[in-house]
């Protein structure tokens, strides 16, 4: 079984200030994490993806991310956001090692908004 | 290069009727997957195609839901006698092999009225 936890469902920052998005992750399974963006009428575009190689993983427009397994997070930040960076950002995991399908298990999303 | 396609854009159908939307994948993607993102269950996982065949299905919310893939490529998902709580965005994506990064398309958005 496999779950992700967004723990806020709307962040506000102003533009220039840093941003951090908070996802808390459960797997039976070594996991593979990712974050995706969402822009409005817009696809899905992956932002960044952890796979068991380096825990510090850096992503497109500045994101990175840090794996911490002993406090199951993948906490997405990014030093000063931009007011293009205002979307819908998701947390997603998929297990490893499964021999199964891996579909790509959701969290509930974190609209970040940013402001002037 | 070309993304994951998906049509129509959008869809508004009759509450009972029956609707087919498509995806096409990037070409050379073996793999292919199904979402919904509805405003109550956010994003779900419906079906994943590796080649033509289906090997996770779990995620079908009913038995009016169907997808088939022809030929490795194209999917058509279909559902049948339609009811409100269909109403969603149904997004495809599409990777080179299992475990390995998916790429979405921009989604068909259903509307049963």
């Amino acid at each position: 079984a496999q779950s992700v936890t967004q723990l806020d469902s709307h962040v506000s920052v102003s533009e220039g200030t840093p941003v951090l998005l908070r996802c808390n992750y459960s797997s039976s399974y070594s996991p593979s994490l990712f974050w995706y963006v969402q822009h409005p009428n817009k696809g899905l575009q992956l932002l960044l993806k952890y796979t068991s190689a380096a825990t510090l993983v850096k992503g497109i427009n500045g994101f990175e991310a840090e794996f911490k397994k002993s406090e199951t997070s993948f906490h997405l930040t990014k030093p000063s956001a931009h007011m293009s960076d205002a979307a819908e950002y998701f947390c997603v995991v998929s297990p490893i090692n499964t021999g199964t399908a891996s579909k790509l298990t959701f969290g509930t999303g974190t609209r970040l908004q940013v402001t002037l | 290069g070309a993304g994951v396609s998906q049509s129509p854009s959008n869809k508004v159908t009759e509450k009972g009727k029956d609707v087919e939307l498509r995806c096409d994948p990037i070409s050379g993607h073996t793999a292919l997957y199904w979402y919904r993102q509805s405003l109550g269950q956010g994003l779900e996982f419906l079906i994943y195609f590796q080649g033509n065949s289906a090997p996770d299905k779990s995620g079908l919310p009913s038995d009016r839901f169907s997808a088939e893939r022809t030929g490795g490529s194209v999917s058509t998902l279909t559902i049948q006698r339609t009811q409100q709580e269909d109403s969603a965005v149904y997004l495809c994506a599409s990777s080179l092999g299992r475990g390995t990064e998916q790429y979405f398309g921009p989604g068909t958005r259903l509307t049963v009225t």
